[in-house]
């Protein structure tokens, strides 16, 4: 049990367009979810918590207006990156609460050429 | 603010024991973890330990925790190259709550 996806695994776009990375809960339903991003050979930065029904709380240094979050359902967080640019390619993963445990997607690979 | 530091290369030969340490600052702690990371992957929880613990075992992992020094080590013993990969330290003062996560020990095991 406690099984997250997320969709795309890997994303190749254009500088100036917009990309949407899905994370979902399988089998359990997840009031809370975080986003991570996570550079080359460093550590994972929490980027935002995000909240079923509500507005996501968003870490400092991170514009809300470029990286949309959407927690729509019990099962489903979306965050898209708007007017994507080269330094938006990173790895981003996501996490998924149940149990009081923060259960891991495997991450979306996203190269903004 | 909360900080976690790791050293950021360990390797080890097949067989001996890996030991990986963790330092971090938050006094307000109550949860400990250690994940790990393989190539291209997420994260997977290897184990976590409470604050009011000294030790945590768990077949070949053992997890020690000095929180007066506020220290944390993991060692793995019979360490396999299947054990190589990534391992982060992370702590939060509240279950179910943001993480802070060290910057990653790349543990290599070599034949």
């Amino acid at each position: 049990g406690a099984v997250v996806s997320q969709h795309p695994s890997r994303v190749i776009c254009k500088s100036g367009t917009s990309v949407k990375i899905e994370c979902r809960s399988l089998d359990f339903q997840a009031t809370t979810m975080f986003w991570y991003r996570q550079f080359p050979k460093k550590s994972l930065m929490l980027m935002a918590t995000s909240n079923e029904g509500s507005k996501a709380t968003y870490e400092q240094g991170v514009e809300k207006d470029k990286f949309l979050i959407n927690h729509a359902s019990l099962t489903l967080s979306t965050l898209t990156v708007t007017s994507a640019h080269p330094e938006d390619s990173s790895f981003y993963i996501c996490s998924a609460v149940w149990g009081g445990e923060q259960f891991f997607g495997p991450g979306t690979r996203l190269t903004v050429l | 603010g909360e900080d976690v530091e790791q050293s950021l290369f360990l390797s080890v030969r097949e067989g001996d024991s890996s030991v990986i340490n963790c330092t971090y600052t938050d006094s307000s702690s109550t949860y400990l973890y250690w994940y790990k990371q393989e190539p291209g992957a997420g994260l997977q929880l290897l184990t976590y330990i409470f604050s009011n613990m000294d030790m945590k075992q768990d077949q070949r992992l053992t997890v020690l925790l000095n929180k007066k020094d506020k220290h944390l080590s993991l060692r793995i013993a019979d360490t396999q190259t299947g054990d190589s990969a990534i391992y982060f330290c992370a702590e939060t003062s509240n279950q179910g709550g943001k993480l802070i996560f060290g910057q990653g020990t790349e543990l290599s095991v070599k034949p």
